[in-house]
């Protein structure tokens, strides 16, 4: 079991660029999440996925979309990158919306934008 | 009030110290509650569910107490490794996991 992946695991981007960022889990878990973190600042959730076909806004959705695209497989789209968007991004999953086992998290992407 | 606070930290401590970390949260109908440790550069880690009675893990003792809306994490015996943030996360039915902003742990030699 590979749990959760993400790619890529680095991106550089310039001001303007889009890129989809991916992350698959084979825990078989309904739930999945996008998260960022920022230096200083704890985890703040963009998206997520109760399951599969549904997605819901987080704490910080705007200038990010995001695609379930079956039960494995959860995407992250930057449409226009802007340099308030370097960040570390971690995608994660959960057997059920807030389950009481937890959640698990990919490696992470670090991505810059300049 | 933030859902979840913990410590601000940093703490520092020498090997084989015993720590304790502390965690509040406002949403009473919180229900599932876990300790997560993140190394630098690198991805939270579930490191235990806490459970009503309380429960332990080797060198790690985690309590709940939910008249005071209050969980902590025990250390005994820390070890270099055990250098990391920790991460204090509530959940209740059908809503998302809330993080705390974690509380640092340096374990000098």
């Amino acid at each position: 079991n590979a749990g959760v992946t993400q790619t890529p695991k680095f991106q550089v981007l310039k001001t303007g660029q889009s890129m989809t960022l991916q992350c698959a889990q084979d825990m078989n878990h309904n739930s999945m999440y996008w998260y960022r973190q920022d230096p200083g600042m704890g985890l703040r959730l963009i998206y997520y996925s109760a399951s599969e076909g549904t997605t819901d806004k987080g704490e910080v959705p705007n200038g990010y979309n995001v695609s379930r695209l079956n039960k494995r497989e959860f995407s992250l789209r930057l449409e226009s990158a802007a340099p308030s968007q370097t960040s570390v991004y971690f995608c994660a999953s959960s057997e059920e919306l807030a389950g009481a086992r937890g959640q698990f998290f990919g490696p992470g992407t670090r991505l810059t934008v300049l | 009030r933030k859902e979840v606070e913990q410590d601000p930290g940093p703490f520092n401590v020498p090997e084989g110290a015993t720590v304790a970390f502390n965690c509040t949260y406002s949403n009473s109908a919180s229900q599932s509650f876990f300790w997560y440790r993140q190394d630098c550069r690198k991805e939270p880690k579930l490191l235990m569910s806490v459970y009503s009675s309380g429960n332990e893990d080797g060198r790690f003792t985690a309590q709940l107490n939910r008249a005071s809306q209050y969980i902590s994490l025990l250390i005994r015996d820390s070890k270099l490794s055990d250098s990391a943030t920790y991460l204090c996360v509530v959940s209740s039915n059908g809503q998302n996991f809330v993080f705390g902003p974690g509380t640092r742990l340096s374990v000098l030699p």
